[in-house]
């Protein structure tokens, strides 16, 4: 069956552009979890939906950062006015249930440049 | 708070030679510990996971690791690795939230040489 998806793959921007990454999850997970990996860094968790409900958005570094999940399916990750420290792959993983046992289904992610 | 240390960032190791990969964490509360594999251009997909009972857990291509509460450790093993075995390995713990959010090691970047 289908994956996690993520489009676009690679973003190079220019700093100051607004950008949008997608992430379609497994068809029927309740869980989508958004995550940041640094150059040479693990994952670092970013914000996390239940269905549409943003129940935890303590990672995000800054206000320039929003996420949504209107309709409880596919996320979006938007990111205003982007700065050089904003270069990196962003992550989508989602899971079938909620709580910490659950095996999380990871996209391929996408790259971020900014200039 | 919870934290995930990977205590090397790179292992080179000859085909057919055992390997560990070392993972410690740090928790106040009930953990549960997983290993994630993330091969050349690919995501990360999970290898093994350990939730609760038997505190060695294995995947299905060989590797396998063992819970130790007393050490907070979570290393991973293989007896004889293979060329396609190369790839960056994370160890990641939840718990520490009702919902799962994951916290990640650095990662360990494991080449396999013939």
């Amino acid at each position: 069956g289908a994956g996690v998806s993520q489009s676009p793959r690679y973003k190079v921007a220019k700093r100051g552009q607004d950008v949008a990454l997608r992430c379609d999850p497994i068809s029927g997970h309740v869980s989508l979890f958004w995550y940041q990996q640094a150059l040479g860094q693990g994952p670092e968790f970013l914000t996390y939906f239940q269905n549409e409900a943003q129940l935890d958005k303590s990672g995000l570094p800054s206000d320039r950062f929003f996420a949504e999940r209107p309709e409880g399916s596919v996320s979006t990750l938007k990111i205003q006015r982007t700065q050089q420290e904003d270069s990196a792959v962003y992550l989508c993983a989602s899971s079938p249930g909620q709580g910490a046992r659950e095996t999380q289904y990871f996209g391929p992610g996408t790259r971020l440049l900014v200039l | 708070a919870q934290s995930v240390t990977q205590l090397d960032s790179q292992v080179p190791v000859f085909e057919e030679a055992p390997v560990e990969l070392r993972c410690n964490y740090s928790s106040s509360v009930s953990v549960y510990l997983f290993w994630y594999v993330q091969y050349p251009n690919q995501g990360l997909q999970l290898l093994l996971k350990y939730l609760s009972g038997s505190t060695l857990v294995e995947s299905i291509n060989g590797f396998e690791a063992e819970f130790n509460k007393s050490q907070t450790s979570f290393h991973l093993r293989k007896p004889s690795v293979h060329i396609s075995d190369t790839a960056e390995y994370f160890c990641a713990s939840s718990g520490g939230t009702s919902y799962g959010k994951l916290t990640f090691g650095q990662g360990t970047i494991l080449t396999v040489h013939p």
